[in-house]
């Protein structure tokens, strides 16, 4: 089946120090989506991206589409911290309506 | 808001008992999701539903069923637990009309099995 990958499953950051993710895949979806998960909570949406080559911006939060249609990436820059969490990549064909979801990377920011 | 409730945080079940999660949403959402989530894998998609009564088999049915009884209810039940299915189980929902990736999902239910 489709797979998302994403690496390492932890980054540690300094405060006010930017990040990047990146996702992976093997198969070309057609909308990319980026989640991100609170401690306690369920996942939240981001950021959704529909289009190769798009560069979306949500505040301090900014993600690419790949032009492949195979990766995506997720910048976050002055991190503070809140910013700690699970941020998961997912990608989303239409063809079979469900939603692909990588492994996850936990981010800690440190103070 | 959006609200998406689950009955527990936490449950200790043993082995070999019938356990049953509930999900509700109160925003009259057409279709609704069980995930289950594991360090290292991310979320697996175990069913879905698209209205009252339907069920579709997502990435990992299997010691799983659901019920969908009431729109804002869909319930996932493990016929006999077992050590394997211990995980946090998410719900979600989104309503007809808006893509299916954007899921409004519960807090979790974090499921031991002894």
């Amino acid at each position: 089946g489709q797979q998302l990958n994403q690496s390492p499953q932890s980054m540690f950051i300094q405060e006010g120090e930017d990040v990047s993710m990146n996702c992976t895949s093997s198969s070309i979806f057609n909308t990319w989506l980026w989640y991100k998960q609170d401690p306690g909570e369920g996942p939240v949406l981001l950021i959704a991206l529909y289009k190769a080559g798009e560069l979306t911006s949500n505040g301090r939060l900014t993600a690419q589409f790949g032009i492949t249609r195979k990766d995506s990436f997720l910048n976050i820059s002055a991190s503070i911290p809140s910013d700690v969490g699970i941020y998961f990549c997912a990608g989303f064909t239409g063809a079979n309506s469900k939603l692909t979801f990588g492994k996850g990377i936990t981010l800690s920011v440190r103070p | 808001d959006v609200k998406v409730t689950q009955s527990s945080r936490y449950l200790v079940k043993r082995t070999g008992e019938k356990v049953f999660l509930e999900c509700v949403q109160d925003m009259d959402h057409e279709n609704m999701f069980w995930y289950r989530q594991d360090p290292g894998l991310g979320l697996r998609l175990i069913y879905f539903s698209y209205d009252v009564k339907m069920k579709e088999k997502g990435d990992i049915p299997e010691g799983y069923s659901v019920s969908r009884e009431k729109k804002e209810r869909f319930s996932l039940i493990l016929e006999s637990a077992s050590t394997n299915q211990t995980s946090m189980y998410l719900c979600a929902s989104t309503p007809q009309g808006l893509p299916l990736y954007e899921q409004y999902f519960g807090p979790g239910t974090r499921l031991t099995v002894t």
